[in-house]
């Protein structure tokens, strides 16, 4: 299994620019997770979709960042437009949720985001 | 009181040493815990996964939880330069998952 794929690894563009960051999930996971992560902090949670459904997006930090999930193999999270506090790791993970409650989730190698 | 709190202050250990990380919480529904390790410029990834009070090893790894004090450890037995990682600890419950900042550990050979 390649586990979950992020693309592009880095991302260099300027303020007000459009930005689509790209995830391919386990196959056979169905939840989905975007995070964001800085030295400030830490590991925050942006969306979660269940079954390409968005069930949690109270992370979304305003309207500049929307998500979608049009499959279950396939993921973007969009920054319109763009702007230097916006720069940081994004990630994104998966996991298979049977139960209640997701714990093991699988992550990406990440997109290292910097907005000039 | 933030839901997880984990002192993010690096820690340097001599090659060889124990290393003792811990995270507290305060959210009661909390029921699975986790510790990820994450490597730079990689993404986190599982380490360790409790669900009950007490110990549970894997070969140098040791998680400890305890409920009653919403207290969890990670101890790293006979640390190993390939252990210089940052450790984050999770828990959740409730469809609540939240992550500690991590603790960056440097082993020196």
């Amino acid at each position: 299994d390649a586990g979950v794929i992020q693309s592009p690894r880095h991302e260099v563009t300027e303020m007000g620019q459009e930005v689509t960051l790209r995830c391919k999930p386990i196959s056979g996971h169905n939840s989905l997770f975007w995070y964001r992560q800085t030295m400030m902090r830490g590991l925050e949670l942006l969306i979660y979709f269940n079954n390409n459904v968005p069930i949690d997006d109270s992370g979304m930090p305003e309207d500049r960042f929307s998500a979608k999930m049009p499959n279950a193999s396939f993921s973007t999270l969009k920054i319109q437009p763009s702007e230097p506090r916006d720069s940081a790791v994004y990630f994104c993970a998966s996991s298979w949720t049977g139960g209640e409650t997701n714990e093991k989730l699988f992550f990406g190698s990440g997109t290292q985001l910097s907005v000039l | 009181q933030k839901e997880v709190e984990q002192d993010p202050g690096p820690l340097s250990v001599p090659e060889g040493a124990i290393v003792s990380l811990n995270c507290t919480y305060s959210n009661s529904a909390f029921q699975y815990f986790m510790w990820y390790r994450q490597y730079s410029r990689k993404g986190p990834e599982l380490l360790m996964y409790t669900y009950s009070s007490g110990n549970k090893e894997d070969g140098r790894f040791t998680a400890q939880v305890d409920k009653s004090s919403k207290y969890i450890s990670l101890f790293i037995r006979d640390s190993q330069p390939s252990d210089s990682a940052t450790y984050l600890c999770a828990m959740s419950g409730n469809n609540r998952l939240a992550f500690g900042k991590g603790n960056q550990v440097v082993v020196i050979p």
